[in-house]
């Protein structure tokens, strides 16, 4: 079956610091891989996503970049602020669309001014 | 353009009772589907549902967990009888068809006393 595995947390950073956020996938297929974000008390936010390999997908900031031959979408920005502070969902979902999220364990990070 | 709400924000019930989770997508989205989150958990999901038909629920628990998307008003997750590991956070997310990118609401957070 289909699975996520994500870098465990919590994760401490000083402001401008660079971040990654390691995420690995088990699936059939090419999966489309997406990062959602979830701030305190709120839903979750679509922060980026990849529907094949070698995509990158950014916002913000943030990117990654789909490697099908690791099976990695790892979670990268150059440097952090302060208002990044959040819990940080890796996900896939089927090669058809409107599939279900299948979703990592998530990371909360915390940046420090 | 309104986003995909829920409401309440927050239930409380007691042992036994009924919970009752309401979920309009967003303008144009006929999809929906419900996650769950437990504390310090990622999301699971539960239900993929479009209008007036189940797509897929093998997340859903076999007993006391149904839901609805009727042709006209919100999708409605159910809960009978609950209990205290009913407690969670639930999420609704829509999208387009044909579309992978799931928009998610603000979640109900269920609280079992």
């Amino acid at each position: 079956g289909n699975s996520v595995t994500q870098m465990e947390g919590p994760v401490t950073l000083s402001e401008e610091a660079f971040l990654t956020i390691n995420c690995t996938y088990t699936a059939t297929g090419y999966p489309s891989l997406f990062w959602y974000v979830q701030y305190p008390g709120e839903g979750l936010q679509l922060l980026l996503k990849a529907t094949k390999a070698d995509d990158k997908g950014s916002n913000k900031g943030f990117e990654a970049t789909y490697r099908k031959e690791t099976t990695s979408f790892h979670l990268e920005k150059g440097s952090v602020q302060v208002s990044d502070s959040a819990v940080y969902f890796c996900a896939l979902s089927g090669i058809q669309g409107a599939q279900k999220l299948v979703f990592g364990q998530g990371t909360r990070l915390t940046i420090n001014p | 353009n309104a986003g995909v709400m829920q409401n309440p924000r927050h239930l409380v019930r007691r042992r036994g009772q009924e919970a009752r989770l309401r979920c309009s997508p967003m303008k144009g989205h006929s999809h929906v589907y419900w996650y769950r989150q437990l504390p310090e958990e990622g999301l699971k999901f539960m239900v993929y549902l479009q209008k007036e038909n189940i797509i897929d629920e093998s997340g859903m628990p076999k007993e006391r967990f149904s839901a609805e998307f009727p042709k006209e008003g919100p999708s409605i997750l159910r809960i009978q009888q609950v209990v205290r590991g009913d407690s969670a956070a639930y999420f609704c997310a829509s999208s387009g068809q044909g579309a992978n990118e799931q928009y998610f609401g603000p979640g109900t957070r269920l609280t079992v006393t």
